[in-house]
């Protein structure tokens, strides 16, 4: 059974670097037909795309963030990362990471099959 | 990139059916057969229960069903269940390999 779990600081100062770790248990990272994602949810509101890992490291970001935001992949350690930058109280979120799955017999499917718990980052000093 | 439009809250009594509609654009919901739907109870991870507008992932129930009209998806359960009270969220790619989801909808069963 595949598990994903997020890791790293809960409270992160305005100003500073928000980073997280997912782990990937149960499967490989670095299999083809699935991509490596993050998303996170403000509290009592909704989902929020914020950008995608392929294994071989190409990365895809929402506009919003893009200018904020980098991703990056371990395959060694079956790890994928997230670094926000700038942070300030609009980033406190519960941030999870995903594995969407985007294609099966050559046809394009994109839906998330796993999900992390989530993490709660807050954004305060 | 704004979020598709769901509403807000729904509700029904047990045994009857809903739908929620999730609305995007030209640029998303309209262009590509790739609509998904995830239910979220409080404190737990989303389940995809609709994936490729219409298709039911296996182990989800058959009373829910998607469909799509122009840019705007639906979501419909039937037969509503107590255990289907959660948030609804729709998610359409959006090409470029970039990805919008809905505001996300309240499902209450009286």
């Amino acid at each position: 059974q595949l598990q994903l779990q997020e890791s790293g600081p809960g409270l992160v100062k305005p100003s500073e670097t928000l980073s997280l770790t997912c782990t990937v248990s149960g499967g490989s990272i670095s299999t083809n037909i699935y991509y490596w994602v993050w998303i996170r949810q403000p509290p009592g509101k909704g989902l929020e795309w914020i950008g995608t890992i392929y294994y071989s490291g190409s990365t895809y970001y929402n506009p919003s963030l893009k200018s904020r935001v980098t991703i990056s992949v371990d395959t060694s350690k079956n790890q994928f990362s997230l670094r926000l930058s700038s942070v300030t109280a609009t980033d406190t979120a519960v941030y999870s990471c995903a594995r969407l799955f985007w294609t099966s017999a050559g046809t394009m499917v994109y839906y998330f099959d796993y999900w992390g718990q989530g993490t709660l980052v807050s954004v305060s000093s | 990139q704004s979020a598709l439009t769901q509403p807000a809250s729904v509700s029904g009594s047990p045994g009857q059916s809903i739908t929620i509609s999730c609305t995007g654009t030209n640029s998303d919901v309209g262009s590509y057969n790739l609509v998904s739907w995830y239910q979220q109870h409080p404190g737990k991870a989303p389940k995809v229960v609709i994936y490729e507008d219409r298709k039911r992932p296996s182990g989800v129930s058959t009373r829910f069903s998607g469909s799509k009209s122009g840019n705007t998806a639906s979501l419909t359960i039937s037969g509503l269940q107590a255990e289907d009270e959660a948030d609804y969220y729709c998610c359409s790619y959006a090409g470029s390999n970039t990805l919008i989801f809905g505001g996300g909808t309240k499902l209450t069963v009286l």
